[in-house]
């Protein structure tokens, strides 16, 4: 059985910058599309960007200025670096699995989502 | 950026009722459409996949339609466990989009 676990600080201040981590167990980094996702209070889904199985990556343009997205084979993580936070990043931050290693596929595991306030 | 649009915002139906809930892409999707339920406090659940596959584990009650730009997810027999929020998202192009979202209360 496939599980992700988002890990990090809860609270940030602004200007700073927000470091998550995405802990796999179950299946391996290198085989599949990994996607950061974020949701605001009471707002809807926000696609961040993806890590590709082939290492690389694709970030949504308004965020791709602030936020990178990394992997690590070796501890089978990924992670999410964004920064000059401001009190829009509120949100509840979301890891997920691309099924069947592609990009155009459904996202079918999730994280249980951490919420990280940006704060002062 | 491909637009999502889901109608209606929210709907009130009762037990054993049929739902359906509609969304409307910008672009055309060929058939890179998916349904996810979300529960408050849980993080979204993929019921269909590609318009109309069942994901492993969803109840048969729920099934998916459509092509192109306009898409459907329908509930046969409106269950309580129902009550979520139902978001469909296009896996067509990037970046990956999502509609505003279906809140549905029994």
């Amino acid at each position: 059985q496939v599980q992700l676990q988002e890990s990090g600080p809860g609270l940030v201040k602004p200007s700073g910058t927000l470091s998550l981590k995405c802990s796999i167990s179950g299946a391996s980094l290198g085989r599949y599309y990994w996607s950061w996702l974020r949701q605001a209070p009471g707002r809807g889904l926000q696609w961040i960007g993806y890590l590709s199985r082939h290492d690389s990556t694709n970030v949504d343009n308004p965020l791709e200025s602030r936020a990178s997205i990394s992997g690590d084979a070796s501890t089978n993580q990924f992670s999410l670096t964004l920064n000059s936070l401001t009190a829009a990043d509120t949100a509840v931050y979301y890891c997920a699995r691309h099924a069947d290693g592609y990009n155009y596929s459904p996202l079918d595991v999730w994280g249980q989502g951490l919420l990280v306030t940006v704060a002062s | 950026d491909i637009q999502m649009t889901q109608s209606p915002s929210s709907l009130s139906a009762s037990v054993g009722d049929r739902v359906t809930i509609t969304c409307r892409a910008s672009q055309n999707l060929i058939r890179y459409l998916n349904w996810y339920q979300q529960k408050p406090g849980k993080a979204p659940k993929l019921l269909i996949h590609v318009t109309s596959s069942l994901q492993s584990g969803v109840p048969s009650r729920f099934s998916g339609s459509g092509s192109g730009t306009d898409f459907t997810l329908s509930i046969s027999s409106l269950q309580p466990e129902d009550s979520a929020t139902y978001y469909c998202q296009q896996s067509y192009s990037t970046p990956l989009t999502f509609g505003g979202g279906t809140k549905v209360e029994i």
